[in-house]
C-alpha cells in the first residue's frame, strides 16, 4: 500500500529564507510524486511532479524537489521563500500508472515572516 | 494545464436536504474522476472514484447511499449529498486526470464549501 508523511504540520520561515518541506513516501512499486499547493478556500495547484524521470525536479514559483529512493523522501525546497508563498502544501503519491488514486500526506502549513 | 471546474463554490442548506456538486472537465475527457473531502485544517481524505457509464468506487467507510456519485459523461461527475447533516459540512474537492497526457498528475477543481445548518 502507499502513504505519505510530512513531518511538520506548521512551518515558520523568515522572509528570505530557505524553505524546506519534508515528505517521506511508502510504495511497493515505483512511485510517481507530486507536490501541491493550497490556498485559502481553493482547490489544489500542481507545484511539481516527479515520474521517474531525473531525480531532481524543478516546478513553479522557484520551488523544488529531490527523489531520493535510498531515503523514500521528496523533500521540497526553495532558497528563498516570499511572502506570496505561505499556503497549505500538501505531497502526495501514487503507484505509477494513469489510473490510480492519489494518495495525499496530512499537509504541511508554511508561514512567512516579514 | 487541463482545466476542472466545479460548480456550485458555496452552499448552505438546511439539514435533511439534498446538495448535488457538479465536477467538469472543460478541455480533456475524464473516464475516472476523484471526489475528495477536506476537514478544516486536515488533508484530503479521498471519498470515491467516480467510473464514467458504470458505479462509483467508494473508499472504506464512506456512505455509498449518503453520497451519490454519477459519472454519465466524459466530462461531469456529480456529488450528492443526500439528507444533509451538520457534520456533512466540508470542503468537497473533485479532480481528474487528462489519460491523454499520461503524466498521472491530476487536475484539481476549485473545491465547494458545504455548509449545512
Amino acid at each position: 500500500a502507499q502513504s505519505v508523511t510530512q513531518l511538520g504540520s506548521h512551518v515558520s520561515v523568515s522572509e528570505g529564507a530557505l524553505v524546506l518541506l519534508r515528505c517521506n513516501y511508502s510504495s511497493s512499486v515505483p512511485p510517481y510524486l507530486f507536490w501541491y499547493v493550497q490556498y485559502p478556500n481553493q482547490g489544489l495547484q500542481l507545484l511539481l511532479k516527479y515520474t521517474s524521470a531525473a531525480t531532481l525536479v524543478k516546478g513553479i514559483n522557484g520551488f523544488e524537489a529531490e527523489f531520493k529512493k535510498s531515503e523514500t523522501s521528496f523533500h521540497l525546497t526553495k532558497p528563498s521563500a516570499h511572502m506570496s508563498d505561505a499556503a497549505e502544501y500538501f505531497c502526495a503519491v501514487t503507484p505509477g500508472g494513469a489510473t490510480n488514486k492519489l494518495i495525499f500526506g496530512t499537509g504541511t502549513l508554511l508561514a512567512v515572516q516579514p | 494545464g487541463a482545466v476542472v471546474s466545479q460548480h456550485p463554490s458555496r452552499v448552505i442548506c438546511k439539514s435533511g436536504t439534498s446538495v448535488k456538486i457538479e465536477c467538469r472537465s472543460l478541455d480533456f475527457q475524464a473516464t475516472t474522476m476523484f471526489w475528495y473531502r477536506q476537514f478544516p485544517k486536515k488533508s484530503l481524505m479521498l471519498m470515491a472514484t467516480s467510473n464514467e457509464g458504470s458505479k462509483a468506487t467508494y473508499e472504506q467507510g464512506v456512505e455509498k447511499d449518503k453520497f451519490l456519485i454519477n459519472h454519465a459523461s466524459l466530462t461531469l461527475s456529480t456529488l450528492t449529498v443526500t439528507s444533509a447533516h451538520p457534520e456533512d459540512s466540508s470542503f468537497y474537492i473533485c479532480s481528474a486526470r487528462d489519460l491523454q497526457r499520461n503524466t498521472g498528475e491530476l487536475f484539481f477543481g476549485e473545491g465547494s464549501r458545504l455548509t449545512v445548518l
